[in-house]
């Protein structure tokens, strides 16, 4: 999937922080996407980058570093309900998004 | 509700049979996507069309086919179908082409397809 790493699995416990990394192919890139995706559901937009730095909605951050090929999305607060694939999809100039496999994340209480 | 209609939700069929799946994009979106899942596999992207036009291919092989009508919903064709071809499809649309940072992505709730 155009070079898109990202951890299989990450278990963390609730009310605790956890980032979940992504790194992608530079070369065409046009943006970085964070999506959710519970299973045998539809991915719902979660986040976007396209500079680098630090995008914060409430208690999603998504950070970006274009030069390293680099991303992250932080979730704070973590709730039961976040148990969920986390998917990081990079962008061309056509906007096709090109999906890594996703990072299960498993919220234990 | 993301505004993505995908239809069948379910289907079930033979070895060797053909289906068509179908998507209404989002009221106003030009541009429409098809992905394909398979179980504890990433999104596959298979192709794009803009405006009724073929913009982009991917990993979509040559028993499955789509195309966009006059009114912007969308069918993929899937062929000859095959036990591997068991997936959940996605069909996902958006305003336009340029990567604007509003050119959001939005996905329906995907068909799931079983060949048996």
């Amino acid at each position: 999937g155009q070079n898109i790493d990202q951890p299989t699995e990450m278990t963390a416990t609730e009310g605790a922080i956890v980032q979940i990394n992504c790194t992608y192919q530079t070369s065409g890139f046009n943006g970085l996407f964070w999506y959710q995706q519970h299973a045998g559901e539809a991915p719902t937009f979660l986040s976007y980058n396209v500079l680098d730095g630090l995008e914060e909605k409430g208690r999603f951050s998504s950070f970006l570093s274009r030069s390293k090929g680099y991303s992250y999305l932080l979730l704070k607060e973590l709730q039961m309900k976040d148990s969920a694939s986390y998917l990081c999809a990079r962008r061309t100039g056509a906007n096709n998004l090109f999906f890594g496999t996703g990072t299960r994340l498993t919220v234990i209480p | 509700d993301s505004g993505v209609t995908q239809t069948p939700k379910h289907l079930i069929t033979a070895t060797g049979q053909r289906v068509t799946l179908r998507c209404s994009p989002r009221s106003g979106d030009l541009s429409v996507y098809w992905y394909q899942q398979s179980l504890d596999q990433g999104l596959q992207f298979l192709i794009q069309y803009y405006n009724g036009e073929e913009r982009a291919k991917g990993n979509i092989l040559e028993r499955f086919s789509a195309q966009q009508f006059p009114d912007l919903h969308s069918e993929l064709n899937l062929s000859s179908l095959e036990l591997g071809d068991s997936a959940l499809y996605f069909c996902a649309s958006s305003v336009g082409l340029r990567s604007s940072s509003g050119n959001t992505i939005y996905f329906g709730e995907g068909s799931w397809l079983t060949v048996v």
